[in-house]
């Protein structure tokens, strides 16, 4: 599987905007990026996803560099709410495994 | 819609008694499957499945058993349950088996203590 790296985590303060980073050099060329983030106690859920294009949607932006060796999610203004791991995970569909790696993710602290 | 139902949301077993942890989905998605994630660790998967009858193992299956005989319902069975297993266990679902870019639904959770 192709592997992600993320920060450990970031802060941020309220209203800001927010680039969280990922590297995936070894990507393959029919690897989709998908984010997703998990508030406290809760499961994860879909943030974004882009395969060469940046993408946007009502939550987030995904920038994807040329190469497609690394992107970032950008949320616009951070909100408290936004406090959350966020996973940035390439879509593995080798095979008959569908599955999606999920690493440690990124700590998220947005400050009031 | 509901989405993805886990049951129950906390359980305390003693080492050895079994159970059945409970996912239902009702977004007719065929691939269902069940993660665990322990303290300072990502989501790891457990079992999953692409359909009604198909099961197949992730990469932390041992201790765990699965079927899936409807596509709504995927339960997670532990014969005997171990300190080890104490975690928390997410189920997810996701439509198109053979879609490559779609998001994937995330129970609660159900935070399982093994005495």
């Amino acid at each position: 599987d192709a592997k992600t790296t993320q920060p450990n985590s970031m802060e941020s303060n309220e209203e800001e905007p927010v680039h969280l980073p990922c590297n995936h050099s070894t990507i393959s060329g029919t690897d989709y990026i998908h984010w997703y983030r998990q508030l406290p106690s809760q499961g994860p859920e879909y943030v974004i996803h882009g395969l060469t294009s940046n993408v946007n949607n009502r939550m987030a932006s995904l920038a994807i560099a040329e190469d497609r060796k690394s992107s970032t999610l950008i949320l616009h203004r951070a909100t408290l709410r936004d406090a959350a791991v966020y996973y940035c995970i390439l879509r593995d569909v080798g095979g008959s495994n569908y599955k999606l790696t999920f690493g440690k993710g990124t700590l998220l602290t947005v400050n009031p | 819609n509901a989405g993805v139902t886990q049951t129950p949301k906390f359980q305390v077993l003693k080492t050895g008694q079994s159970m059945t942890l409970q996912c239902a989905q009702d977004m007719n998605h065929e691939y269902m499957s069940w993660y665990r994630q322990d303290p300072g660790m990502g989501l790891r998967l457990i079992h999953y499945s692409v359909g009604a009858g198909i099961t197949d193992q992730g990469e932390v299956p041992n201790g765990y058993n699965v079927s899936r005989s409807t596509t709504e319902d995927f339960p997670l069975r532990l014969l005997s349950a171990a300190p080890s297993q104490t975690s928390v266990y997410f189920c997810a679902s996701r439509g198109s088996f053979l879609g490559r870019n779609t998001e994937a639904f995330f129970g609660q959770g159900t935070r399982l203590t093994v005495v």
